[in-house]
């Protein structure tokens, strides 16, 4: 597609239920990131994926978080069992390299805004 | 391990004048880094970048950034700022090209007219 699509958008969920955010990378981009924003805060990285191959989870919280790329493409971040503390902005981001340089340079989705009540 | 931090959770300028945004990062490799601009209920796009081609780099809308190794800085600079600044800026850092790329706290900038 043209940009990173996120969805949902915006998804209110009670204490306890399991979710599940999807990203759509720009067709070609090799690596996909997810991160974590909170209000007034920077992204948080969480994990990122080259290929289907997920290089790092470093970043996951706790093991209530899980991140797929099976295809090499769509990815989905799982969060298990919410908690209040989960409510954040989670953003996705898919990389091109600079071809000049190989910079890492990355396009953001526009997010999606997870509320657990 | 790379990290950056930005010295001024909030920085308030009067229109016109000059904007100095701090970056200084921490990296075991030489490092790739980037300038990213999030205005209000928007995502983030990238403002600059730096891949060791040139110490001064330029990006969109008259914002540059100096490259100083010596310092491990990578401070934001426009020399008029202009009310359409105002916005929350990130600095971020990578370690290579498929490194993970990690951000700092922001700056939110404030213009006044």
């Amino acid at each position: 597609g043209a940009g990173v699509s996120q969805s949902p958008r915006y998804k209110v969920t009670k204490r306890g239920q399991d979710v599940a955010l999807r990203c759509d990378p720009i067709s070609g981009h090799v690596s996909l990131y997810w991160y974590r924003q909170a209000l007034g805060q920077g992204p948080e990285f969480l994990t990122y994926f080259n290929y289907e191959a997920q290089q790092d989870k470093s970043g996951l919280p706790n093991d209530r978080f899980s991140a797929e790329r099976p295809e090499g493409s769509i990815s989905t971040l799982t969060i298990q069992r919410t908690e209040q503390r989960d409510s954040a902005m989670y953003r996705c981001a898919s990389s091109s390299r600079d071809r000049s340089s190989g910079a890492n340079v990355l396009t953001f989705g526009a997010g999606s805004r997870l509320t657990v009540l | 391990a790379q990290s950056v931090t930005q010295l001024g959770s909030h920085v308030s300028v009067s229109e016109g004048a000059l904007v100095l945004l701090r970056c200084n990062y921490s990296s075991s490799v030489p490092p790739y880094l980037f300038w990213y601009v999030q205005y209000p209920n928007q995502g983030l796009q990238l403002l600059l970048k730096y891949t060791s081609a040139a110490t001064l780099v330029k990006g969109i809308n008259g914002f540059e950034a100096e490259f100083k190794k010596s310092e491990t800085s990578f401070h934001l600079t426009k020399p008029s700022a202009h009310m359409s600044d105002a916005a929350e800026y990130f600095c971020a850092v990578s370690g290579t090209s498929y490194d993970k790329v990690i951000f700092g706290p922001g700056t939110s900038l404030s213009v006044i007219p």
